[in-house]
């Protein structure tokens, strides 16, 4: 069985701060994705990576893949109240495709005004 | 239209009553799944259908049934829950089951509670 291990699990921070979410797994995945779902909605994907050390950037978030596509991470610049949530990574394992997509527990993150 | 509908969006309902969850998508997408999420947890996959197909079913009790009348919808039929069921359901959909970059769109869930 794949594991993801997203780290933190909590992370509350004050408006303007910097943060990094990191999502990692002795196993390899063809893809990793991450979703933001916000109390009684569901997960908005934000990324998929692909290519191992691939660097994508939406505004000020930035997401990374592993050179060896076993791990990924979320940093997030001058962070603002709106960016408040739980941050999901995701991966597709090598077999079954997106049917079989591989959860980490999520980082729920408060940012403070 | 990148939507995923889901409805109701809350329902409570006691232990014998039976009812259903709905979900409708019209991207063409001929994927679409049941998830079941726990307050703070991630999301764990219940069912999946590939071209109305079942293709996976990850060991659910019987008292979860799910149905793909078409392409576009997609149904979860309740029976005899027991109140640690009570969860938000997510439906989700995309293009197909096992492409590795395909995204998952969401629905906004349904919050149920059973009593």
């Amino acid at each position: 069985t794949q594991l993801l291990e997203q780290s933190p699990q909590f992370l509350s921070i004050q408006e303007g701060e910097n943060l990094t979410v990191y999502c990692n797994s002795s196993s390899v995945f063809s893809s990793l994705q991450w979703y933001r779902q916000e109390p009684g909605e569901g997960p908005v994907l934000l990324v998929t990576v692909v290519t191992g050390g691939e660097v994508k950037k939406l505004k000020r978030l930035t997401f990374q893949f592993g050179d060896a596509r076993k791990d990924s991470s979320l940093h997030i610049t001058a962070a603002q109240p709106g960016d408040t949530g739980l941050y999901l990574c995701a991966g597709v394992p090598p077999e079954g495709g997106a049917q079989k997509l591989v959860f980490g527990q999520g980082t729920r993150l408060t940012i403070n005004p | 239209d990148t939507e995923v509908t889901q409805t109701p969006k809350h329902l409570v309902m006691g232990m014998t009553n039976k009812k259903s969850l709905k979900c409708e998508q019209h991207m063409g997408h001929r994927a679409m799944y049941w998830y079941k999420q726990k307050a703070k947890k991630p999301p764990e996959l219940m069912f999946v259908y590939s071209y109305e197909k079942l293709s996976i079913n990850e060991s659910v009790p019987s008292r979860f049934s799910p149905e793909c009348p078409n392409s576009s919808l997609l149904n979860l039929h309740l029976h005899a829950l027991q109140p640690e069921d009570s969860a938000l359901y997510l439906c989700a959909s995309s293009q197909t089951s096992r492409d590795r970059a395909r995204k998952l769109f969401f629905g906004s869930g349904t919050q149920l509670s059973v009593l």
